[in-house]
């Protein structure tokens, strides 16, 4: 067990609707990243939060948003969903310091189905 | 930008025996990290070593150490005594040190075979 909770575990939803993925880092960790893990596309770095500020943006789409709130946890906004955004969709922390290079723990990850 | 490849998609190994996964990179940079990632199949990534490249000793963490030749941009994951909980999937994954991003292999699945 990383420390890191996701929920929910699994999501099954239509096109075009919006879903909220939550993750909760562990203990004392200040930064918050989400990934993505399709068959087609591989594992992608998405977003960085740190602190409540946004650190870092990779391979997010315009539909994709996030946000991370004084208590530290996070939450990913997916809209306008398609077939292509099943997959599933990873948080993890880091320490304190909030540099992208420092170790990070994963969670067990959210698997969204869109039908 | 930054590639990283995983020329095994599958591997397997006796209980017991040791196992040498592959990964090379491609970068320009000279400081950054390298990190082998385990996801079984309850499909959490666990991290199961780090390399900086600016040290020159491999890192080692129990039965697992890594080979990595930092001229050749080849880091390899070599598992000793092999354990049926070792089977998974494993991602190798690079990061510069002042970057913003975080770029993974495809994967090796390593079965364990009793």
């Amino acid at each position: 067990d990383s420390g890191v909770t996701q929920t929910p575990k699994h999501l099954i939803t239509a096109t075009g609707q919006r879903v909220t993925l939550r993750c909760s880092p562990r203990s004392g960790d200040l930064s918050v990243y989400w990934y993505q893990q399709s068959l087609d596309q591989g594992l992608q770095f998405l977003i960085q939060y740190y602190n409540g500020e946004e650190r870092a943006k990779g391979n997010i789409l315009e539909r994709f948003s996030a946000q991370q709130f004084p208590d530290l946890h996070s939450e990913l906004n997916l809209s306008s969903l398609e077939l292509g955004d099943s997959a599933l969709y990873f948080c993890a922390s880091s320490e304190t310091s909030g540099r992208f290079t420092d170790t990070q723990y994963f969670g067990p990850g959210t698997r969204l189905t869109v039908l | 930008a930054q590639t990283v490849t995983q020329s095994q998609p599958e591997m397997s190994v006796q209980e017991a025996e040791t196992v040498t996964l592959s990964c090379t990179y491609d970068t320009s940079e000279s400081d950054y990290y390298l990190f082998w990632y385990k996801q079984p199949p309850s499909r959490q990534m666990i991290l199961v070593i780090r390399q900086e490249a600016y040290k020159q000793q491999n890192a080692t963490e129990n039965r697992f150490s890594v080979n990595f030749q930092k001229a050749a941009k080849s880091f390899s994951l070599k598992i000793s005594d092999s354990q049926l909980g070792d089977a998974a999937m494993y991602f190798c994954a690079y990061s510069e040190y002042n970057n913003n991003d975080m770029r993974f292999g495809a994967g090796t699945r390593l079965t364990v075979k009793p």
